[in-house]
C-alpha cells in the first residue's frame, strides 16, 4: 500500500522550454503532497506544499511563477518548470501522506525525476 | 528554525561489521522523527517512525532509537543489499512538513 508513482524518470530538454512532471498516489487519496529538490550530496529541499482545490504554497525563495503546481484531483499532482534553464537541472521528488486521519504519518515518495537541462 | 545533522557522512563497513548512524535534531516540539532509505537515482523508501524519546523501531537487521536529542540507526550484521543512503528527518509541532539531513551514505563489502 502507499504507492507514489511519478513519471517521467528521466526527461532531457532545451533551455527555454517547459517540462511538465506528475506525480499520482496510486491506492491513496492525497489531499496535499509535497515537491521535494535534491542535489547530489544534499539533503532534499522542500520546494512547495501542493493541495488539492487550492493554490500551493511556496518555500522561500521558490519562484511560484517558475514552478508551477496544479493538484486538480486527490490523486494527481503536476509541477511544471517553465522556461528551464540549466540550473534547474535537479532530481525532483513527491511525497504524499497516505495517512489522512494521522497528521504525522509518514510521507511516501516516489521515484523522483531527473531533470537535465541542455 | 528545525535543524538536523546527521553522522557521518560516509561508512564503509564489512559484512557482517555492526554499526551505528548517528542523526542529532534541534526542532521546536518534536512531532515525530523518520528514517528513510534511499537507493541511487531512486526516491526515499519509509523506514521508520519515532515519536518519544525512549522508543525503539526494529525492521530485520536495523534498529531505530530516540532520544531526546538525537537518534540512531543501528545496523546489525549488515549485508551488501544494505547499501544505500539512511535519510533522517524530523516534524515539528504545528507543521506537516520534514525537515531532512544529508543522508550517511552506506557501503557495505562483502
Amino acid at each position: 500500500g502507499a504507492v507514489v508513482s511519478q513519471h517521467p524518470s528521466r526527461v532531457i530538454c532545451k533551455s527555454g522550454t517547459s517540462v511538465k512532471i506528475e506525480c499520482r498516489s496510486l491506492d491513496f487519496q492525497a489531499t496535499t503532497m509535497f515537491w521535494y529538490r535534491q542535489f547530489p550530496k544534499q539533503s532534499l529541499m522542500l520546494m512547495a506544499t501542493s493541495n488539492e482545490g487550492s493554490k500551493a504554497t511556496y518555500e522561500q525563495g521558490v519562484e511560484k511563477d517558475k514552478f508551477l503546481i496544479n493538484h486538480a484531483s486527490l490523486t494527481l499532482s503536476t509541477l511544471t518548470v517553465t522556461s528551464a534553464h540549466p540550473e534547474d537541472s535537479s532530481f525532483y521528488i513527491c511525497s504524499a501522506r497516505s495517512g489522512t486521519s494521522s497528521y504525522n504519518s509518514p510521507l511516501h515518495f516516489g521515484n523522483g525525476t531527473r531533470l537535465t537541462v541542455t | 528554525e528545525d535543524q538536523v545533522t546527521q553522522s557521518p557522512e560516509a561508512l564503509r563497513l564489512q559484512e557482517g561489521e555492526s554499526s551505528s548512524l548517528n542523526c542529532s535534531y534541534t526542532v521546536s516540539g518534536l512531532r515525530g522523527l523518520f528514517w528513510y532509505r534511499q537507493d541511487p537515482g531512486k526516491g526515499p523508501e519509509f523506514l521508520f517512525t519515532l515519536y518519544s524519546a525512549g522508543e525503539e523501531k526494529e525492521k530485520e537487521r536495523l534498529k531505530a532509537t530516540l532520544t531526546k536529542k538525537e537518534s540512531f540507526l543501528h545496523i546489525t550484521a549488515p549485508k551488501p543489499e544494505d547499501s544505500a543512503t539512511y535519510l533522517c528527518a524530523v516534524q515539528s509541532s504545528g507543521y506537516s512538513t520534514l525537515t531532512f539531513g544529508k543522508g550517511t551514505m552506506l557501503l557495505v563489502s562483502p
